[in-house]
């Protein structure tokens, strides 16, 4: 079963401090990495996505891939009351059909504290 | 990023009757599309792989001959709930994949409550 495991929190950071957030994948495979931010009562929006290992940033976001530890991670510098969200984990999964596959982590819920 | 629409945004309907909601991708062409169910504090589920011009496929445990899904085009897809009941009341959201990065965006999603 592949899986993709992330810790659902929730996540307390105050306001202006680095909130990271993790996942781990099962699948050696995977080459593509990817979070999601979701907002309550929202659907889900692509934030970052990673290709290679490393890190990769864009604003206030950095994603870290190392693809021998199977691990990925999420940082937020300067964290805002409005990065107060769910943050989705995803990882393609190589098809054995057809089908392209993309797990998703069940979330980790990160709330901001003003 | 890519836009991905999906109409309608809520809709209400008596038991026993079917709807059908419309995920179309914008700007991009997405040979597959994808449809998922979030039930409240809960997380997404997938339902089932929607590709283009070809049945779709179902995850383990959602019933294909009640949540008949069409992907006619590439930029359009569909599902339609039949004879629904209010257990199926949920949020229904759409996703269109770029195989080119295999980034996936998703519509605004549809809340469907059935009475």
């Amino acid at each position: 079963q592949k899986e993709v495991e992330q810790n659902s929190g929730p996540l307390s950071v105050p306001e202006g401090a680095i909130a990271s957030l993790n996942c781990t994948y099962s699948d050696r495979g995977s080459q593509s990495f990817f979070w999601y931010r979701q907002y309550s009562g929202k659907s889900p929006e692509l934030i970052m996505s990673i290709y290679s290992n490393g890190d990769k940033e864009d604003g206030r976001f950095t994603a870290q891939l190392n693809k021998a530890s199977q691990y990925v991670s999420l940082l937020i510098r300067d964290s805002q009351p409005s990065d107060s969200a769910t943050y989705l984990c995803a990882v393609n999964i190589p098809p054995s059909g057809r089908d392209d596959k993309i797990i998703f982590g069940k979330g980790t819920r990160l709330h901001i504290l003003p | 990023g890519a836009v991905v629409s999906q109409h309608p945004s809520w809709v209400i309907c008596k038991s026993g009757t079917s709807v059908k909601i419309e995920c179309r991708s914008l700007d991009f062409q997405a040979t597959t599309m994808f449809w998922y169910r979030q039930f409240p504090k809960q997380s997404l589920m997938l339902m089932a792989t929607s590709n283009e011009g070809s049945k779709a496929t179902y995850e383990q445990g959602v019933e294909k001959d009640k949540f008949l899904i069409n992907h006619a085009s590439l930029t359009l897809s569909t599902l339609t709930v039949t004879s629904a009941h209010p257990e199926d009341s949920s949020f229904y959201i759409c996703s269109a994949l770029t195989r080119r990065t295999y980034e996936q965006y998703f519509g605004p999603g549809t809340r469907l409550t059935v009475t």
